[in-house]
């Protein structure tokens, strides 16, 4: 079946540092989403990603799409403690609606 | 706005028992769903909604039952709680169509001993 694979699972970095968190699927999607997810809390929505390889920027976020529009990443430049989370990606399951979530990257930031 | 309201935020059950998570949202959405999410692990599905009266199962129903005789209430039936069902559950809802964007509550946390 569909499948969403993201890696790494965790990541620990120490402020400043950069991070990366990518997302593979096993099929061609028609949009892929990022949800961030604070400790203790509930997924929120970041960013959708419509085109085959674009590229979105939120401040020290970005985004991108893969050309095949199986593959995204998040990189985020100089982590900051306010980013630790797990951040989601997601991408349309079949139809009607429904998501289909990878397993999340957990960032941790050290100050 | 209050956006995806779920109640109650924390419940402990005891093998056997059932219960209800309520979820309702005021945003007009016609999309909802219901996800579990355990410990270093993704949302996996487990009932969604598409407008009121219609329901269908996702990747993991078995356990619990689903009803949505409203546009804003999508509440999750536990029966027969298990172990197993220790989880974290999200509501979400959406418009759904190509955009999608999902809005969670901010979760029933449901420890079954």
């Amino acid at each position: 079946g569909q499948q969403v694979m993201q890696i790494p699972q965790y990541q620990h970095v120490q402020e400043g540092e950069d991070f990366t968190t990518y997302c593979n699927s096993s099929t061609t999607l028609s949009n892929i989403q990022w949800y961030k997810q604070r400790p203790g809390g509930h997924p929120v929505f970041l960013i959708q990603l419509v085109k085959s390889g674009e590229v979105k920027k939120q401040k020290r976020l970005t985004f991108q799409f893969g050309e095949a529009k199986k593959n995204s990443s998040l990189h985020i430049t100089a982590t900051q403690t306010t980013d630790v989370g797990t951040y989601f990606c997601a991408g349309p399951y079949n139809q009607g609606g429904k998501l289909i979530f990878g397993q999340g990257t957990e960032l941790s930031v050290k100050p | 706005n209050a956006g995806v309201t779920q109640t109650p935020k924390f419940r402990i059950l005891k093998i056997g028992q059932s219960m209800t998570l309520q979820c309702t949202q005021d945003m007009n959405h016609n999309y909802m769903y219901w996800y579990r999410q355990d410990p270093g692990m993704g949302l996996k599905l487990i009932y969604y909604s598409v407008g009121a009266g219609i329901t269908d199962k996702g990747e993991v129903p078995n356990g619990y039952n689903v009803s949505r005789s409203t546009t804003e209430d999508f509440p999750l039936r536990l029966e027969l709680a298990a172990p197993s069902q220790t989880s974290v559950y999200f509501c979400a809802s959406s418009y759904g169509g190509a955009k999608n964007i999902q809005y969670f509550g901010a979760g029933t946390r449901l420890s079954v001993l």
